[in-house]
């Protein structure tokens, strides 16, 4: 069963200043990691995944997040934000697995609202 | 690349009716499909899983004869809304999922439909 955690549902920070949006995850195979931002009445916009290999990702927009698998986070950070960063993010967990109809579903967290004070 | 489109983007109907959502893969082949329903200010709950030419997998709870999803070609899934009440008012969001060039299990969503049931 894989599951994900966001802890925070309001973020607030002043334009500038450092983002940490936290996720922890749960997941009894190797997991993909996702983070994704909604802007109102929109659909869902990849920020950066993680499959394999380096464990630091960096994604659009000036966002990267690091997989720690013994703290099992993956953490979004942005050095300096924009009042544009203001939106719901996601982060969400797959695996990618051979077996039946469960392959790719992705399991979300309940999202971070970000606010972006000026 | 990776656009998936959503038609229409907003409805509004009579209680009783019937909305079609269509969801279609603009560039790649979709041979995964997914519906998810998102109610204001919170996560995206997966409704169900259709894969091209076959019965969609439905998640326990939503009832399959209420929510009527075609997946006809790679390119286009259909979800139906039948005889709509105002308890059915949600935002609908498909994403398409493909296995090409890969692209592992990314899912690239869709704009989303609101819905409106009066």
């Amino acid at each position: 069963a894989q599951s994900v955690t966001q802890l925070g549902s309001h973020v607030s920070v002043s334009e500038g200043a450092l983002v940490l949006l936290r996720c922890n995850y749960s997941s009894s195979v190797p997991p993909y990691l996702f983070w994704y931002v909604q802007y109102p009445n929109q659909g869902l916009q990849l920020l950066l995944k993680y499959t394999t290999g380096a464990t630091l990702v960096k994604g659009i927009n000036g966002f990267e997040a690091e997989f720690k698998k013994s703290e099992t986070s993956f953490h979004l950070t942005k050095p300096s934000a924009h009042m544009s960063d203001a939106a719901e993010y996601f982060c969400a967990v797959s695996s990618y697995s051979d077996r039946g109809s469960t392959l790719g579903r992705l399991y979300f967290g309940r999202g971070t609202q970000l606010t972006v004070w000026p | 690349g990776a656009v998936v489109s959503q038609h229409p983007s907003r409805v509004i109907c009579k209680s009783g009716t019937s909305v079609k959502i269509e969801c279609r893969s603009l560039d790649f082949q979709a041979t995964t499909m997914f519906w998810y329903r998102q109610f204001p200010k919170q996560s995206l709950m997966l409704m169900a899983t259709s894969n091209e030419g076959s019965k969609a997998t439905y998640e326990q709870g939503v009832e399959k004869d209420k929510f009527l999803i075609n997946h006809a070609s790679l390119t286009l899934s259909t979800l139906t809304v039948t005889s709509a009440h105002p308890e059915d008012s949600s935002f609908y969001i498909c994403s398409a999922r493909s296995l090409t060039s890969g692209r592992g299990s990314e899912q690239f969503f869709g704009p989303g439909t609101r819905l409106t049931v009066l």
